[in-house]
């Protein structure tokens, strides 16, 4: 079953805004990975943050993660039209054989010009 | 240049045909894996292979095998599809790192008829 799930599933907004995208997750992790994914494409890994963090940053992108409410935001500052993607979580946990991600179903962002 | 391939891209098939979708890469990784993606299910992991000759089952492994006999290849074999796999599949890899992100091959759109 997908661990993450993302909120909102699409989004749409204009060149400039900030956008938000939210992920929620059911159990216990290690890391958490935000993903982007050009339509058809293969997905690319933009950021990771893990369990004892809550904040990261790279670029555009600020990462948070709660690990109480098990939920996880992605903001995307200054958008412009490349960045419209669909994004993904993953949350990476332990499992017997070793760690897997697993991923939700996305959010598909749509940046306006 | 790091990068996981696949082979082919695009592959139109009939019911019970067996195929085999390639997966290398470069980067000496122990973990590979192979997800699916359909629309309104995200990506859902079919098989992962912690080391050469370890494989293990992952969300949706029916109707599917892998081999892992060397360290950079990773091969779905499909012994007889069906139409319901119609897809598009993607192989990834990661060094099994505490913090290390996975990289993605470009994905399989496979067509089953």
């Amino acid at each position: 079953s997908q661990q993450g799930e993302e909120d909102p599933q699409a989004l749409s907004i204009q060149e400039g805004e900030n956008a938000t995208m939210n992920c929620s997750y059911k159990t216990s992790i290690n890391n958490l990975q935000w993903y982007r994914q050009n339509s058809g494409r293969g997905l690319v890994h933009l950021i990771l943050i893990r369990s004892n963090e809550r904040e990261k940053h790279s670029g555009r992108l600020r990462v948070t993660l709660d690990t109480s409410k098990k939920s996880s935001s992605l903001l995307i500052t200054a958008s412009r039209a490349a960045d419209t993607a669909s994004y993904f979580c993953a949350t990476d946990g332990w499992e017997t054989s070793g760690s897997r991600l697993t991923f939700g179903e996305g959010t598909q962002l749509t940046v306006n010009p | 240049e790091a990068q996981v391939t696949q082979n082919p891209r695009y592959l139109i098939t009939v019911t019970g045909k067996k195929l085999t979708v390639t997966c290398s890469q470069n980067m000496n990784h122990e973990y590979m894996s192979w997800y699916r993606q359909d629309p309104g299910l995200g990506l859902r992991q079919i098989y992962y292979s912690m080391n050469v000759e370890v494989t293990d089952k992952g969300d949706v492994p029916e109707g599917y095998k892998v081999s892992r006999k060397e360290k950079r290849n990773f091969p779905l074999i499909l012994e007889s599809p069906s139409p319901n796999q119609t897809s598009l599949y993607f192989c990834a890899s990661r060094s099994t790192g505490y913090t290390d992100t996975q990289y993605f091959g470009p994905g399989t759109r496979l067509t089953v008829l």
